[in-house]
């Protein structure tokens, strides 16, 4: 099974609006990942987790916030977000982290609007 | 620095035929490795194929295969007998050994469009 899970497919929102996307995997592996891409774009990292631990922050606002309760699950909790967050997010997971030859997979994204 | 170029934003095909993607990257890091991912309009990352820095041969999967020239500093993406499926957008990324943490960096990717 290589598959990554995610819900929700779509989400709108509303600036003061407080949500949450979910990503899961089932293949052991303990590195996952949080993307933002817009369109037309390159997907762009907003965080790492190794082991549970949250190993690269790439700058990211606080409005979002991450959150990995197990090696299976990884959650990004949205707060008042601005209109200019409106993207797909993508969740991947990958075996350790520090190989190179380790493709990482990923979910099917979630499309947010916000508004 | 690191960095992945993709010079050509869009390329057509007809269908049956073989197309190559271009893909050069640039580290000074000897340990590496290179990807190639699809992502249709369905939003998606379908990992393709595979390139070590260290591999002597050139990686293939199925109608995919990597063209690595290591001196040349490329690793571009051969798709043989193109199929209606294939047309999507491609972007090749690299993974650097010394970076513990997985980080991938892409290239701005290529659109592929099939014609039948």
């Amino acid at each position: 099974d290589t598959e990554v899970t995610q819900t929700p497919k779509h989400l709108v929102m509303g600036m003061t609006n407080k949500k949450s996307l979910k990503c899961e995997q089932h293949m052991g592996h303990r590195a996952m990942y949080w993307y933002k891409q817009k369109a037309k774009k390159p997907p762009e990292l907003m965080f790492v987790y190794s082991y549970e631990k949250l190993s690269i922050n790439e700058s990211v606002p606080s409005r979002f916030s991450p959150e990995c309760p197990n090696s299976s699950l990884l959650n990004l909790h949205l707060h008042a977000l601005q209109p200019e967050d409106s993207a797909l997010y993508l969740c991947a997971s990958s075996h350790l982290a520090s190989k190179t030859s380790y493709e990482q997979y990923f979910g099917p994204g979630t499309r947010l609007t916000v508004t | 620095a690191q960095k992945i170029t993709q010079t050509q934003p869009g390329m057509f095909v007809q269908e049956k035929e073989a197309v190559t993607l271009d893909c050069t990257y640039d580290t000074s890091d000897p340990s590496y490795g290179l990807f190639w991912y699809k992502q249709p309009s369905s939003g998606e990352m379908i990992f393709l194929i595979y390139q070590g820095s260290y591999d002597q041969q050139n990686a293939t999967e199925g109608r995919y295969s990597l063209n690595f020239q290591k001196a040349r500093k490329s690793a571009n993406l051969v798709i043989s007998a193109s199929q209606l499926g294939d047309s999507a957008m491609y972007f090749c990324a690299m993974r650097r050994r010394s970076s513990n943490t997985g980080k991938l960096i892409f290239g701005q990717g290529t659109t592929l469009q099939v014609k039948p």
